[in-house]
């Protein structure tokens, strides 16, 4: 079984501030984890992923996100947000079962950016 | 190379009709899977096909929900007699045949609202 854990539906933070989008997971295997951004009335954009490589991740946009086992989580993060951040974005947990990957997402953290 | 398309993007039925939605997976990939998001939530697993089999429903409502992956031509999402609860967006997602494959390809979605 598994199931992913978004702290906080909304989240605010000023232009040029740091973003923080908090996300624990709870896996039975070691789990595939996932970042997804949801743009109003679009479908849901890859942002990064992790998949047993390196614990610190990379995606797009400058999002980056880090792995960590000991904690269960997999906070998504960003250094300087921008106007254009303002969307959905859906943590994801994957594994292996049944001959393919089942995905579970989180519901989701609104993100806000003031200018 | 297209990604994965959904139409119609945007569907309205009268509480009692049948709806249907349509998916067309990435080219080359063989696994379609269905997905609900329901206002203010995040997005529920409903099933998962591949080509003319049914691999995983245990997302579907018992009743009045189908889904179809035929040989030929796109995905088929079919809810009969349509109430105010199914009101929601349904996004496709498509993979590629290798089952080990982690990530998935999602269409914009299919906003289905019931009168």
């Amino acid at each position: 079984a598994q199931s992913v854990t978004q702290l906080g539906s909304h989240v605010s933070v000023s232009e040029g501030a740091l973003v923080l989008l908090r996300c624990n997971y709870s896996s039975s295997v070691p789990p595939y984890l996932f970042w997804y951004v949801q743009y109003p009335n679009q479908g849901l954009q890859l942002l990064l992923k992790y998949t047993s490589a390196a614990t610190l991740v990379k995606g797009i946009n400058g999002f980056e996100a880090e792995f960590k086992k000991s904690e269960t989580s997999f906070h998504l993060t960003k250094p300087s947000a921008h106007m254009s951040d303002a969307a959905e974005y859906f943590c994801a947990v994957s594994a292996p079962g049944g001959g393919y990957q089942k995905v579970t997402f989180g519901i989701g953290t609104k993100l806000q950016v003031i200018p | 190379n297209a990604g994965v398309m959904q139409n119609p993007r945007h569907l309205v039925r009268r509480r009692g009709q049948e709806a249907r939605l349509r998916c067309s997976p990435m080219k080359g990939h063989s696994h379609v899977y269905w997905y609900r998001q329901l206002p203010e939530e995040g997005l529920k697993f409903m099933v998962y096909l591949q080509k003319e089999n049914i691999i995983d429903e245990s997302g579907m409502p018992k009743e009045r929900f189908s889904a179809e992956f035929p040989k030929e031509g796109p995905s088929i999402l079919r809810i009969q007699q349509v109430v105010r609860g199914d009101s929601a967006a349904y996004f496709c997602a498509s993979s590629p045949r290798d089952p080990s494959y982690n990530e998935q390809f999602f269409g914009p979605g299919t906003r289905l609202t019931v009168l």
